[in-house]
């Protein structure tokens, strides 16, 4: 069964900072996806990373794939109330469902 | 483009009793997947449907049922329901079924049981 561990499991910071999530596994995975989960609402696809090393951006959103697939990144910066949610990342091998890490939740305080 | 809607959104019921949980896939998605998630944890694989077939389950037991209908809406079945199962069941629906597919999620539906 193929794991997928986030750090940290919470993480509260003032508006204006910056952070930074990660996503690790012990597996390779074909793909990773990022997801952002509020309150009474299911996931929502952030980003979709592919390729080993590939760097996506989604405004103040920084997204790395590990270059050997096994790890990801999420960096944030200047957080806003906003950007307040669970932070999920999700993977597989390809030719199997989708396996989600515990999620990172975030509280960015104004 | 119609998204995927999940029906009941809250239901309660106690133990012992059996539950439906409803699904409509997103416009052109023929794969569903659901999910169990347990408050402050990630959403666990139950199974997914691909073409009205089961097409993968995650370690959950067989009182955990479910079908997929030919226009890809889903229902999941649980039978003698614990308190453990208290939890939100996502329905989520994608392109294909593999797991470099985006997954559409639904709002889910919050069971509890008492």
């Amino acid at each position: 069964t193929q794991l997928l561990e986030q750090s940290p499991q919470f993480l509260s910071i003032q508006e204006g900072e910056n952070l930074t999530v990660y996503c690790n596994s012990s597996s390779v995975f074909s793909s990773l996806q990022w997801y952002r989960q509020e309150p009474g609402e299911g996931p929502v696809l952030l980003v979709t990373v592919v390729t080993g090393g590939e760097v996506k951006k989604l405004k103040r959103l920084t997204f790395q794939f590990g270059d050997a697939r096994k790890d990801s990144s999420l960096h944030i910066t200047a957080a806003q109330p906003g950007d307040t949610g669970l932070y999920l990342c999700a993977g597989g091998p390809g030719n199997t469902p989708l396996v989600f890490g515990k999620g990172t939740r975030l509280s960015v305080i104004a | 483009e119609t998204g995927v809607t999940q029906s009941p959104t809250h239901l309660i019921k106690t133990r012992g009793q059996q539950v439906t949980l409803r699904c409509s896939s997103q416009s052109g998605h023929n794969t569903v997947s659901w999910y169990q998630q347990a408050l402050g944890q990630g959403p666990q694989f139950i199974f997914q449907y691909y073409r009205e077939e089961e097409n993968g389950r995650g370690n959950f037991p067989p009182r955990f049922s479910g079908l997929q209908f030919p226009n890809y809406s889903s229902e999941l079945n649980v039978n003698a329901l614990e308190l453990d199962d208290s939890a939100l069941y996502l329905c989520a629906s994608s392109l294909m079924p593999d797991s470099n597919q985006p997954q559409h999620f639904g709002d889910g539906t919050r069971l509890s049981i008492l």
